[in-house]
């Protein structure tokens, strides 16, 4: 079965500057998705950046972007220039091409920026 | 209204009461999801239905009862619930369910409260 982990409960960092989110899962399959999702307080999840496991070059979408090591089954997200309204819960997540809609998800990530 | 809407957002009940959750989508999706949110865990996938048909029943107690009227419209029946049931309650839709890609929006969720 399939796993996802999110090694870090809480992250901060200052506002403009970087911070990298960690997600690792565990998978046999050579085709799937993975994604990244935000979850403000008291608001709706949003997807954020998705990635399709057989391209190579890594997803971005503006100041988000994410380093795909397959071989490794690591998926991290990189904010850059952090904003005040970055902060949330992060979740991490999987899902095989070959299932119709199964998320495996991670615990989440809860980012603090600091002004 | 546009997305996807819950009510109530905050609810708290005994565990003799019975009541209901609403969901209510504005995509024209035709799948649609209920999650369960507990702090520190993963998205637990509770229900799906497609074009109105149960598709996934993920080992939920009886005491959670889902209802799908037509594609825009998802119930959860509430009835007997324990203390541990008290978590956010997520509902999701997407454009269908298939291997192919649909990504899924979310709800704002209800929080329930079970005491």
């Amino acid at each position: 079965a399939q796993t996802v982990t999110q090694s870090q409960p809480e992250m901060s960092v200052q506002e403009a500057e970087t911070v990298t989110l960690s997600c690792t899962y565990d998978t046999s399959e050579s085709d799937y998705y993975l994604f990244w999702y935000k979850q403000p307080p008291s608001r709706q999840m949003i997807l954020v950046i998705r990635q399709e496991a057989y391209k190579q070059q890594n997803a971005t979408e503006n100041r988000f972007s994410v380093n795909f090591q397959k071989a490794a089954k690591s998926f991290s997200l990189k904010i850059s220039d952090s904003q005040l309204g970055d902060a949330a819960m992060y979740f991490c997540a999987y899902r095989s091409a070959y299932s119709n809609y199964q998320l495996i998800w991670g615990a989440g990530t809860k980012l603090i920026i600091k002004p | 209204e546009t997305g996807v809407t819950q009510t109530p957002r905050h609810l708290v009940m005994g565990m003799t009461n019975k009541k209901s959750l609403k969901c209510e989508q504005h995509l024209g999706h035709n799948a649609m999801y209920w999650y369960k949110q507990s702090a520190k865990k993963p998205l637990e996938l509770m229900f799906v239905y497609n074009f109105k048909e149960q598709t996934e029943n993920n080992s939920v107690p009886s005491r959670f009862s889902p209802e799908c009227p037509n594609s825009s419209h998802l119930f959860l029946h509430l009835h007997t619930l324990q203390p541990e049931d008290s978590a956010l309650y997520l509902c999701a839709s997407s454009q269908a369910t298939g291997t192919g890609y649909y990504e899924q929006y979310f709800g704002p969720g209800t929080r329930l409260t079970v005491t």
